[in-house]
């Protein structure tokens, strides 16, 4: 299993141009996350889903969009950067349903992606 | 709503000495506790993890955590630092009312000395 992967792993924008974030995972888990992690601050919860089709927002979603069109796929996008958003970026997934135990078990995360904006 | 305060943002041991990563827990349903590790450069990993059961729970490399729900508490310890345990450790809780959500503490950086 190749786990929770995302591509890229770095990119460099300007201020106004779009992006986006893949994330893919084999563990046929029902829950994805979006995070961004800037020094001293932890880990910010952007948008999650919790399954297929159905999408919600945490607690910093502005300047962001996401999607879930597949199970095994969560999209973050980028419409208009700006350099806020230089961060690094983790993608997590959770909850194989078919496997039994609680859905609010622990994530899986992926490597991240280093976004810079200039 | 849950949350979670690492106490001390920066712990310095030596190699070979008892590490120990504070974290304080609120909840006000029964919570399951995690501890991640990220190494440079790397995503996260989970270290350990409480859900229902036994309170003190071992982990990898060494690490192991203790549940005290009177204090609150979920302190991660390992008794002999190594070089390799330099990372960023974070403490995270989970609870059944929040959708599947963790939330995090703001992460301990743990630098071992030579």
């Amino acid at each position: 299993n190749a786990g929770v992967t995302q591509t890229p792993k770095f990119r460099v924008l300007k201020t106004g141009q779009s992006m986006t974030l893949l994330c893919a995972q084999d563990m046929n888990h029902e829950y994805m996350y979006w995070y961004r992690q800037d020094p001293g601050m932890g880990l910010r919860l952007i948008h999650y889903s919790v399954g297929e089709g159905t999408t919600a927002k945490g607690e910093v979603p502005d300047g962001y969009n996401v999607s879930r069109l597949k199970k095994q796929n969560f999209l973050l996008g980028l419409e208009s950067a700006a350099p806020s958003q230089t961060s690094v970026y983790f993608c997590a997934s959770s909850y194989d349903r078919t496997s039994g135990g609680a859905a609010y078990n622990e994530q899986f995360f992926g490597p991240g992606t280093r976004l810079t904006v200039l | 709503a849950q949350s979670v305060t690492q106490l001390g943002s920066h712990v310095s041991v030596s190699e070979g000495a008892l590490v120990l990563l504070r974290c304080n827990y609120s909840s006000s349903v029964p919570p399951y506790l995690f501890w991640y590790v990220q190494y440079p450069n790397q995503g996260l990993q989970l270290l350990l993890k409480y859900t229902t059961g036994a309170t003190l729970v071992k982990g990898i490399n060494g690490f192991e955590a203790e549940f005290k729900k009177s204090e609150t508490s979920f302190h991660l310890t390992k008794p002999s630092a190594h070089m390799s345990d330099a990372a960023e450790y974070f403490c995270a809780v989970s609870v059944f009312t929040n959708a599947g959500k963790s939330t995090f503490g703001d992460g301990t950086t743990l630098t071992v000395k030579p």
